[in-house]
Order: C-alpha cells, then sequence, then structure tokens
C-alpha cells in the first residue's frame, strides 16, 4: 500500500541555519503531497503542498518540490528562525473518487530552533 | 466564528467510563475524520464520514464509535475507556484537500 517515509527527529538548528527535512513516498499513480507543520498545543495546519510532478510548492519561506523520479518531497527552508520550531508532517493523498480524501501520513519530524 | 472546534480541550476520566469528544465545523465541509496522536505513531486515523450518515472505519477503530447525524457535528465516543486510549485527538474536515484541523482534545485515562 501506500506510504510515506519521514527522516527521524528532532532536528536541532541554531537560528539562520539551513533547514532539510526528508520526505520520500511510495505510492501508485499520482498522488498529490503535502507538508503540514504543527506548533505546540496546535492543530495541524497545510505549510504547502504540490499536485503533480515538477511542482514546487512555496510558503512562508519554505519549499519543496515533487521529484517523481527520485519519488520524493524534501522539504527546505534557507534560513529558521525560532518561531519556526514545530512538528512538521509529511503526507500524500490519492487523486481518485474512491480515496474518500484519506492522507497517508509521515510520522513527523520535531524541528528546535535556538536563538 | 468560522472554522472547526473541538471540546472539551483536556479531559481526564477512569478506565470503564463512557467518554464523548465533539468536533464541529461551520464550513459544510463533507468530509471530516478522527485521528489520534501518539509518540512514536503520528497521527492514526481512527474514523472518517464522507457525508452526513455515512461513516467508516480508519487503521485504528476497535473501542471507539462515531455518528454523524449532521454534516457539521461528527462526535466520538470511548464506549468503555481503557489506558491505551490516552492521547491527544484531532478532528478534520474538508471538502477536497487541505484537511483543516480542530486543536485536539487531550484525554487522559486513569
Amino acid at each position: 500500500g501506500d506510504s510515506v517515509t519521514q527522516m527521524e527527529g528532532p532536528v536541532t538548528l541554531s537560528e539562520e541555519a539551513f533547514l532539510t527535512i526528508n520526505c520520500t513516498y511510495t505510492a501508485t499513480g499520482y498522488p498529490s503531497l503535502f507538508w503540514y507543520v504543527q506548533y505546540p498545543g496546535e492543530g495541524l495546519q497545510l505549510l504547502l503542498k504540490a499536485t503533480k510532478a515538477d511542482d514546487k510548492g512555496s510558503n512562508k519561506g519554505f519549499e519543496a518540490t515533487y521529484r517523481k523520479e527520485t519519488t520524493s518531497f524534501h522539504l527546505e527552508k534557507g534560513s529558521v528562525q525560532v518561531s519556526d520550531s514545530a512538528v512538521y508532517f509529511c503526507a500524500l493523498s490519492q487523486n481518485n473518487a474512491g480515496n474518500n480524501r484519506k492522507l497517508i501520513w509521515g510520522l513527523g519530524t520535531s524541528l528546535a530552533v535556538n536563538p | 466564528d468560522a472554522g472547526i472546534t473541538q471540546s472539551p480541550r483536556y479531559k481526564i476520566t477512569e478506565t470503564g467510563r463512557q467518554v464523548t469528544l465533539m468536533c464541529h465545523q461551520t464550513w459544510s465541509h463533507s468530509y471530516m475524520f478522527w485521528y489520534r496522536q501518539d509518540l512514536g505513531h503520528g497521527l492514526r486515523l481512527i474514523y472518517y464520514s464522507a457525508a452526513a450518515d455515512i461513516t467508516d472505519k480508519g487503521e485504528v477503530p476497535d473501542g471507539y464509535v462515531v455518528s454523524r447525524s449532521k454534516t457539521e457535528n461528527f462526535p466520538l465516543t470511548l464506549e468503555s475507556a481503557t489506558r491505551s486510549q490516552t492521547s491527544v485527538y484531532f478532528c478534520a474536515s474538508s471538502s477536497g484537500q487541505p484537511q483543516h484541523f480542530g486543536d485536539g482534545t487531550r484525554l487522559s485515562i486513569l
């Protein structure tokens, strides 16, 4: 079945460092890919998405490119801030009517940014 | 205010008790979901609903019951709570993608 694998955390960085969180997937067909973020004490919220190969999603300085050849959707940010400390989830959704809008989730990667 | 709200935010109960977690959304989204979040397991889908009166099991449905008589509400009931059901529970809704999440209910079962 479909699956998503994320790099294990926690990841600890200093402010202004470069961030990469790896995400790879296994899926048939052409799924949509997502990154969600969970700030402390809150629910998850969509950070960015990509719906087809070579699409780049971007938001709040974060970027991820849908790479079908490597089945990857790595999250990057050039200069992290303390306010980026959160848990980041990679997820996929199959684009078919039988999917019932379900998401397949990675286990999440905790990021802590120190000043 | 528009959005998705969960209640209560925190709940402590005892094993064997019945407890109901509430979820209400104001967007008229057709799809709603219940997840539990546990360290080392990420998010696991308990139940989901495609529309009023249509529900289906997710990955971990045992010990839980849901209903959806109205589009906007999707309560989750633990019929006889066990310690293994101590978790943070999230409700989400969508009309497609993305899913929109509530702030969660932290449930402790003693």
